[in-house]
């Protein structure tokens, strides 16, 4: 079926140092891209989202990239500080699902001081 | 801000017991979500509501049931558990009609053992 995954399980960075998180998605009809930061315990919180019609999207620190040529979604954070280490996926939302979130593999980022 | 709340935060029960989960989405939020996260994975989509309607239906066993009440709050029954059941379970809200359905709050979770 559909899914989306992510290239790399762990990450690990030092502290200052930029992050790339990779994520591959298979359904082509995906129109919404959604990264969320999952800490221990804690559920998904929402980072930053990009729509289909774009290829990249920047917030503060953070910057999703979307290559739909090759259905690729990444997630780079500029300056990794050590209250980055989390678990970080990317997410689809199929069209025409009333949005409920299709969720890839996660990739551990930890970030070394 | 007022986040989405789920209760209990921790629950353990025994095979073939049931369970009922509570979700109390952000006021104003219509539409409710249930994510299921094994150890290790990721989420994974059971079943979710808008104004008390289901409105889509994932991986749910058919020994889960759920709904939306006037409220706008959630329960997820679960009768029969099995050991596989073990898992956090998040629930989600959101404010529907919004492109892509706007942005999905999470609780934090319940984490259900079954022994």
């Amino acid at each position: 079926g559909e899914s989306v995954g992510l290239h790399l399980p762990t990450l690990s960075v030092q502290e200052g140092d930029n992050s790339i998180i990779n994520c591959a998605y298979s359904n082509s009809a995906s129109d919404y891209f959604i990264w969320y930061k999952q800490e221990s315990g804690k559920g998904p919180q929402f980072i930053i989202d990009i729509r289909s019609n774009m290829d990249k999207r920047q917030g503060q620190r953070v910057t999703v990239l979307l290559n739909k040529t090759v259905k690729h979604l990444s997630l780079q954070i500029a300056a990794t500080q050590p209250g980055d280490s989390a678990v970080y996926f990317c997410a689809e939302i199929s069209g025409g699902s009333n949005y409920k979130l299709t969720f890839g593999k996660g990739t551990l980022l930890t970030v070394n001081p | 801000a007022a986040g989405v709340i789920q209760s209990p935060r921790h629950l353990i029960k025994e095979k073939r017991e049931t369970a009922t989960l509570k979700c109390y989405p952000i006021p104003r939020h219509d539409t409710v979500y249930w994510y299921q996260q094994g150890p290790g994975q990721d989420p994974q989509f059971l079943i979710s509501f808008y104004e008390k309607m289901q409105s889509d239906k994932g991986s749910i066993p058919d020994r889960f049931s759920a709904q939306q009440f006037s409220d706008y709050h959630s329960e997820l029954n679960m009768s029969s558990l099995e050991l596989g059941d073990s898992a956090l379970y998040f629930c989600a809200s959101s404010l529907g009609g919004e492109l892509a359905g706007g942005e999905q709050f999470f609780g934090p979770g319940t984490r259900l053992t079954v022994l």
